[in-house]
């Protein structure tokens, strides 16, 4: 079955970095588009990053843009997320999310790993 | 200040039926695929509805009862749960891609509270 397994997550500083990663397992990785969402304490869902299945495109959210950056390595089924310059409103439960490939459908999510930015 | 516009709460009671809408523009749902989610506290959030290339709004992924439905018109879109249980008080989320903006974006959340 697919699973999909967040690392990374914790108590941080502003201005400092953390690095997410998220294990895919129980399909080809290499053929779905793969996404971060986040969501805040007490805010909605918040599309964060989505990189190609092949890597050669990346998108991510204004509010992200130029601090956090997606990749994945296809050869070990890990999409990451690197987040530099970390802000207090970039606390939240982030979730790798696999895309569907039928038009932005995100069918499989993982159960979150909650980043804290605190002085 | 989400991009697509939901109402925040609904209320039904059991067996009943509820809608819950979804606004957008052109840049998202006008040109873009629609999916809808159902986000129970402490769990991840679950795909219930999503738009296929045939432009069907009303696709369900293996496991969605048929109570689940959706459908789009123009700029918006409309989740429909029939027969509603108590388990099925929960976050509701529509989401698409802005392709202005580059990125997913989603509605703000719409309880459902089963009386």
């Amino acid at each position: 079955q697919v699973q999909l397994v967040e690392s990374g997550g914790g108590v941080v500083q502003p201005g400092t970095s953390l690095r997410l990663s998220c294990v895919a397992s129980g399909f080809i990785f290499s053929h779905h588009a793969m996404h971060w969402v986040r969501q805040a304490p007490g805010k909605g869902l918040e599309g964060v990053a989505y990189i190609w299945f092949d890597g050669s495109n990346k998108y991510s959210a204004d509010s992200v843009k130029g601090r956090f950056t997606i990749s994945r390595d296809n050869s070990n089924n890990t999409v990451y997320l690197q987040m530099n310059s970390l802000r207090a409103e970039d606390t939240a439960v982030y979730y790798c999310v696999r895309d569907g490939q039928r038009g932005f459908d995100l069918d499989y999510w993982g159960q979150g790993t909650l980043v804290t930015v605190s002085s | 200040q989400s991009v697509l516009t939901q109402p925040p709460s609904v209320s039904a009671t059991p067996g009943q039926k509820v809608t819950i809408s979804c606004s957008g523009g052109s840049s998202n749902i006008g040109n873009n695929f629609v999916s809808w989610y159902q986000h129970l506290p402490g769990s991840a959030p679950k795909l219930l509805i999503y738009e296929n290339n045939n432009h069907e709004t009303n696709n369900r992924p293996s496991g969605i009862p048929d109570r689940f439905s959706g459908s789009k018109s123009g700029t918006s879109a409309t989740l429909g749960i029939t027969g509603l249980q108590t388990g099925d008080e929960a976050d509701y989320y529509c989401g698409t891609w802005d392709s202005s903006l580059t990125t997913m974006v989603f509605g703000g959340g719409t309880k459902l509270t089963v009386l």
